[in-house]
Parts: C-alpha cells; sequence; structure tokens
C-alpha cells in the first residue's frame, strides 16, 4: 500500500496567516492527489483535485501543488472559517490512502 | 445537487452485524461508484472497499475482505454496507462518498457512527 505522509499533524495560526500543509507519498503517484477540509459534524469537503486543480467553488485563497511524491497545499490567507482539518488522499491505486490529517487550530 | 445522505447512528454489541446506508439524489446513479471510508477515534481515514452500481463490482481493502459487503439498489440509488462480526475497534464514523469519472471521491455523506459495545 502506498503510505501517506502529512505534516504537521496540527498547527496554530492567525486569521490571515498563509498556512501551508504538505503530504508526501511512499512512492510516485504522478499527480493523482486530492485535498479535502473537515469540519466536525460534517461531510469533508473537496478542495483540490489533480494536486493542484481547485475545485468548482472553492475559494481561491485555497492552492495545491507537487506531483511524484511531495505536494502542498497552501492557504494563502487564514479566514475564520478555515479553521479545521485538512487531509490528503492518493487515488492512484487501490487501496486508497490518506494523510492523517493536519487540525488548523486559531492561535 | 449532488447529495449523500446516510443512515443514522447505531449501536451494537460485540459479534453483531451492521448495515449502513447511503442514499444519493441530483445524478445518474449507475454512472459513478461509491467508495466507503471510516474513522475510528483518534485515527486516520482508512479506505474499506467502493461498489460500481453500474455492474454491481466491488472492491474491498485486504483486512475487510470475508467481513464487508457492499450493495446497490438502483431502484431507490442506495448503496449499503454490511459489517459482520463486529469488535470495538470497528468503532467508527463511517463515511459513504462518490467516485467521480476521474477516480477520486468528489460528493461524501454526512457519516454514520457505528459504537460497538457489550
Amino acid at each position: 500500500d502506498i503510505q501517506m505522509t502529512q505534516s504537521p499533524s496540527s498547527l496554530s495560526a492567525s486569521v490571515g496567516d498563509r498556512v501551508t500543509i504538505t503530504c508526501r507519498a511512499s512512492q510516485g503517484i504522478t499527480h493523482s492527489l486530492a485535498w479535502y477540509q473537515h469540519k466536525p459534524g460534517s461531510a469533508p469537503n473537496l478542495l483540490v483535485f489533480a494536486a493542484s486543480r481547485l475545485e468548482s467553488g472553492v475559494p481561491s485563497r485555497f492552492s495545491g501543488s507537487g506531483s511524484g511524491t511531495d505536494f502542498t497545499l497552501t492557504i494563502s490567507s487564514l479566514q475564520p472559517e478555515d479553521f479545521a482539518t485538512y487531509f490528503c488522499q492518493q487515488y492512484n491505486t487501490f487501496p486508497r490512502t490518506f494523510g492523517q490529517g493536519t487540525r488548523v487550530e486559531m492561535k | 445537487q449532488v447529495q449523500v445522505v446516510q443512515s443514522g447512528a447505531e449501536v451494537k454489541k460485540p459479534g453483531a452485524s451492521v448495515k449502513v446506508s447511503c442514499t444519493t439524489s441530483g445524478y445518474r446513479f449507475i454512472n459513478y461508484g461509491l467508495g466507503w471510508v471510516r474513522q475510528a477515534p483518534g485515527q486516520g481515514l482508512e479506505w474499506m472497499g467502493w461498489i460500481s452500481p453500474y455492474n454491481g463490482d466491488t472492491d474491498y481493502a485486504l483486512k475487510f475482505q470475508g467481513r464487508v459487503t457492499m450493495t446497490t439498489d438502483t431502484s431507490t440509488s442506495t448503496v449499503y454496507m454490511e459489517v459482520r462480526s463486529l469488535r470495538s475497534d470497528d468503532t467508527a464514523l463511517y463515511y459513504c462518498a462518490r467516485y467521480n469519472s476521474n477516480w477520486y471521491l468528489d460528493y461524501w455523506g454526512q457519516g454514520t457512527l457505528v459504537t460497538v459495545s457489550s
């Protein structure tokens, strides 16, 4: 199985901060990576697919980059509604595997 | 718009079975696969498998083979997942999500909490 290592596991930030989350695959997955936002009690929300393509309706402050084994999700200016958990998922091979998640908390 | 709605929370005893449903709307049901993912307390997300509503084909993660069955009902645009021989470590939030044509999960259900306790 492909292991997805996500870091950090949590971070504290303030509104307006630039936030970067990374995800590393144990083997190459080309661009087959998605990022999700997850708030307690709600369904996960797709943010980015194909490593860098923004899902329709997602604010442009979110961006994704990377290919192969190393990927990044960036929030350019953190907004109050962005405090949540973020996780990556590879869809290059089965079984699909996920990063452990990054909890973004208010500083 | 696409909606994925799951059945409500369940409490089961060890050794019992649970069947969780996932009803979809807003798109042509047979055109997209549906996957199941779970998250145990304090743990990350774990992919369990997926089913094709078009032909009923399934693919289960190795650790769930023989204990999990996914089925579909095209008349109600619903998929089901049954987990048998429940153990305490099956206590988790179970999610259903749609696979789009590029094979990533795009729409997720709200999750179903399954608690296994004696």
